[in-house]
């Protein structure tokens, strides 16, 4: 069976500093993988994807995620926070778009 | 194009009464998907249409739910004999075909007293 873990609840990072947020998955084939973000109120809102090939996506709001097959991993980054970053982060993977397999976030607090 | 609309944004209900939330999908996008997210959870897929068709229903899917897409547009959601357990945030979602962008609403937030 298909399943994300997000490992950590809760980040809390520094405006300005760097953010990694860990994303590991299970899946039987070649996996479609996703992360999303929701603010407060809002919907989901897609950062960046990954189907195939090169295995470092580039996504909206300066985000980017590495896949690495050996460990299962699809971890988010960002070189420099925002407060407006504050928000949960949702790592997903699935057969495209249909069918989502969601984890359970991780919400990203941002300090002053 | 004003993106995936839900209606309502909010409904409190009394256990045991029925209810039924409406999405409006991207026009053009045949597909049309269900989701429920609990407090503290990530969302959890419910159903999917293609155009009129319900194509799989997940097993979360009670037999007290109920799915309906009836001119390939518009999609309903009807819960009834609504349970305590069945307060979350129901989110619609709706894509052009399989590896295009999802787009998600803004959900309609169940409660049941």
């Amino acid at each position: 069976a298909q399943s994300v873990t997000q490992p950590d609840i809760h980040i809390t990072v520094s405006e300005g500093a760097s953010l990694e947020l860990r994303c590991n998955y299970s899946y039987g084939a070649t996996p479609y993988l996703f992360w999303y973000v929701q603010s407060p109120g809002q919907g989901l809102q897609l950062l960046l994807k990954y189907f195939s090939g090169d295995t470092l996506v580039q996504g909206i709001k300066g985000f980017e995620a590495e896949f690495k097959r050996s460990q299962s991993s699809f971890n988010l980054r960002k070189p420099s926070v925002h407060w407006s970053d504050a928000a949960e982060y949702f790592c997903a993977v699935g057969t495209g778009f249909q069918k989502l397999v969601f984890g359970t976030g991780t919400r990203l607090l941002v300090s002053p | 194009d004003t993106g995936v609309s839900q209606d309502p944004r909010h409904k409190i209900t009394k256990r045991g009464q029925n209810v039924t939330f409406r999405c409006d999908p991207i026009s053009e996008h045949n597909r049309l998907y269900w989701y429920r997210q609990t407090l503290g959870q990530g969302p959890e897929f419910l159903t999917y249409f293609q155009n009129e068709a319900q194509l799989e229903k997940s097993r979360l899917l009670s037999d007290r739910f109920s799915a309906e897409r009836p001119k390939g547009s518009f999609s309903t959601l009807e819960i009834q004999r609504t349970e305590q357990g069945d307060s979350a945030m129901y989110l619609c979602a709706s894509s052009p075909d399989l590896v295009t962008e999802a787009f998600f609403g803004q959900g309609t937030r169940l409660t049941v007293v």
